[in-house]
């Protein structure tokens, strides 16, 4: 099976923009979760989703936001980029019948860096 | 509230010799999971392994092993006879086993940097 997949790889952009990081999650797996990765603040949590519908959100202001597709691929979009964006964003899928373990299978990442 | 601690920053060591990253968590659940990821250079978090709160048997997969110590609230992992390719950052993570309200998120600790000298 292929693994989860991150697009794009790299991007740029400056301060105010908008952007959309693409994620598509192992065959199969319905569950996509994302998360932040900065030296400071580390691995953090930002939202889940399942079946197009968020389940659980971490504790991002209002200008993260993500969606989920009917076939599981899922988006987010950061509007009004700050400097503090920068970051590694991981995208994680899930197989549901490995819901209570919650084992989780990382993409390679988009690393945005906000200029 | 959840919380995992690795203390150790960064580990360097000469090929071949043994290493011990350690993981401590706090969690008030009773039932939740310890993982390990290792992340190489190119970023990709890969799986190492799951334990659950139930099951402290140590664990062995070929150079690895790991320790389950409830009593210390401790997860430590061992890398016998290390390899300059296990040089990475090794994350270990927490996750509550509730399903009420959707997946848990993981809760990683800040991460141990690993590098192996040739």
């Amino acid at each position: 099976k292929a693994g989860v997949t991150q697009t794009p790889r790299y991007l740029i952009k400056t301060r105010g923009q908008q952007v959309t990081l693409s994620c598509s999650p192992i065959s199969g797996h319905r569950s996509v979760s994302w998360y932040q990765q900065t030296p400071g603040q580390g691995l953090q949590f930002l939202f889940e989703y399942f079946s197009e519908t968020q389940r659980n959100k971490g504790n991002f202001p209002g200008r993260f936001s993500g969606r989920q597709f009917s076939n599981s691929r899922s988006e987010m979009n950061v509007s009004t980029l700050e400097l503090g964006d920068s970051a590694l964003y991981l995208c994680a899928s899930s197989p549901e019948q490995n819901a209570r373990s919650n084992e989780q299978f990382f993409g390679p990442g988009t690393r945005l860096t906000v200029l | 509230a959840q919380k995992v601690t690795q203390a150790q920053t960064e580990i360097s060591v000469v090929e071949k010799e043994d290493v011990t990253l350690d993981c401590v968590y706090e969690t008030r659940d009773t039932t939740y999971y310890l993982f390990w990821y290792k992340q190489p250079p190119s970023g990709e978090l890969v799986f190492l392994i799951r334990r659950n709160s139930f099951d402290e048997q140590n664990e062995i997969s070929g150079r690895y092993s790991w320790n389950f110590q409830k009593s210390t609230s401790s997860f430590n992992f061992t890398i016998t006879a290390s390899q300059v390719v296990d040089s990475a950052v090794y994350f270990c993570a927490l996750s509550e086993a509730r399903r009420d309200t959707g997946r848990r998120a993981l809760t990683f600790g800040s991460g141990t940097r690993l590098q192996v000298q040739p």
